[in-house]
């Protein structure tokens, strides 16, 4: 059995570019969630992704989008990056029947200058 | 007032001790609690989750829920320098509908000296 695997491991990035980061879920799970972690946070909801279709969003503006693709893989997209958005970005996945568990990759720190 | 609330540490102990963190939360319609254990740079890992009130157990680890005081804990036995991280807890409004939302604390670091 595979676990969550994200892509890249880090990245750094300047104000207003735009951020691709990619997720695989684990063998079995169909539904794939975004997390932004900050420094010394807890991680927050960004959105959840089933069927290819966003389904579920927090509180955060439409400039962070993604995709899901019909192998379940996820993109979280960022456009127009704030320094704000330095975070951690982690992806969790899990069946769509047991949301109860949801298992973590180990995320993708980004840094913006 | 933040929906759930955890002490952020950091938290020291000498190896074997036994280790309580906790968290309050504010929501009532929260059902399903969860702790998850992150390494420095790695991702959350799912220790254990509890649906509603009440204790459960796995080996050295102990959750308990309690809905009526909106309080929840998690016992580490016989803490070893291993468990040294920080410790998330999680818990959500899930009611095996669209999307299982988790709302975090904000952690707290343990650190067990050997």
């Amino acid at each position: 059995e595979t676990g969550v695997t994200q892509s890249p491991t880090h990245l750094i990035k300047t104000r207003g570019q735009q951020v691709t980061l990619r997720c695989s879920s684990q063998s079995g799970h169909n539904t794939v969630s975004w997390y932004q972690q900050a420094l010394g946070q807890g991680p927050q909801f960004i959105f959840q992704y089933y069927r290819e279709e966003e389904n579920g969003r927090g509180n955060f503006p439409p400039r962070f989008s993604g995709l899901q693709f019909p192998n379940y893989s996820s993109e979280l997209n960022v456009n127009a990056l704030e320094l704000d958005d330095s975070a951690l970005y982690l992806c969790a996945s899990s069946t769509r029947h047991g949301q109860e568990t949801q298992y973590f990759g180990p995320g993708t720190r980004l840094l913006v200058l | 007032q933040k929906e759930v609330e955890q002490d952020p540490g950091p938290l020291s102990v000498p190896e074997g001790a036994i280790v309580s963190l906790n968290c309050t939360y504010s929501n009532s319609a929260f059902q399903y609690f969860m702790w998850y254990r992150q390494y420095s740079r790695k991702g959350p890992e799912l220790l254990m989750y509890t649906y509603s009130s009440g204790n459960k157990e796995d080996g050295r680890f102990t959750a308990q829920v309690d809905k009526s005081s909106k309080y929840i804990s998690l016992f580490i036995r016989d803490s070893q320098p291993s468990d040294s991280a920080t410790y998330l807890c999680a818990m959500s409004a899930y009611d095996g509908g669209a999307t299982n939302k988790l709302i975090f604390g904000t952690g707290t670091l343990l650190a067990v000296q050997p």
